[in-house]
């Protein structure tokens, strides 16, 4: 069954550090793959996302990712947090088969100032 | 643009009785709607897929008869709990998408919280 793994449940940095959340995906396929960001008490928004093309995504809030396809892997990074960007991240992918979002189980990042 | 709202915000009913969380595409029509179920800590699960004028696509486990979906309209589609028991207390969020807009782009609602006493 095609599937998305977040290896990180939870994380802890202080502000500055660098951040990477791992994402992988099991599909062998075309697929569109998505960070999505849920901020406390907030709904989902979409951060970046990836269709083709330059493997290499920036998104909103300095937040980039890079699509390897030979790892199935789609992790998402940024230089140096901030307190506010405490939250709930969320890798998705859809296949082109189904057409359906499969979410990742979510990493919870905390930021301490 | 690409607004998405759902109403009620959050809900409170006793077991035995049933709730209707309402969809709304605010500026744009939406072709495909999908309802989501959040547990508290963890990842969304689809529930269901539909599409306007059409029965709704349940995931496995999913009871039909117990989520009613109703996609009446392209900027609304509603989601019923019958018979509501506290283990149906989650957070419930709908997503839309629409042909004119990125085919596989989905726009969140801001979710629905109910809770059944």
């Amino acid at each position: 069954a095609q599937s998305v793994s977040q290896h990180n449940h939870h994380v802890i940095l202080s502000e500055a550090a660098s951040l990477e959340l791992g994402c992988n995906y099991s599909y062998g396929g075309t697929v569109n793959l998505f960070w999505y960001v849920q901020y406390p008490g907030q709904h989902l928004q979409l951060l970046l996302k990836y269709f083709s093309g330059d493997p290499l995504v920036k998104g909103i809030k300095g937040f980039e990712a890079e699509f390897i396809k030979s790892k199935f892997s789609f992790n998402l990074r940024k230089p140096s947090v901030q307190w506010s960007d405490t939250a709930e991240y969320f890798c998705a992918a859809i296949t082109s088969n189904t057409g359906k979002l499969i979410f990742g189980q979510g990493t919870t990042l905390q930021v301490k100032p | 643009g690409a607004v998405v709202s759902q109403h009620p915000s959050w809900v409170i009913c006793k077991s035995g009785t049933s709730v209707k969380i309402e969809c709304r595409s605010l500026d744009f029509q939406a072709t495909t709607m999908f309802w989501y179920r959040q547990f508290p800590k963890q990842s969304l699960m689809l529930m269901a897929t539909s599409n306007e004028g059409s029965k709704a696509t349940y995931e496995q486990g999913v009871e039909k008869d117990k989520f009613l979906i109703n996609h009446a309209s392209l900027t609304l589609s509603t989601l019923t709990v019958t018979s509501a028991h506290p283990e149906d207390s989650s957070f419930y969020i709908c997503s839309a998408k629409a042909a004119e807009l990125n085919a596989y782009e989905q726009y969140f609602g801001p979710g629905t919280r109910l809770t059944v006493t």
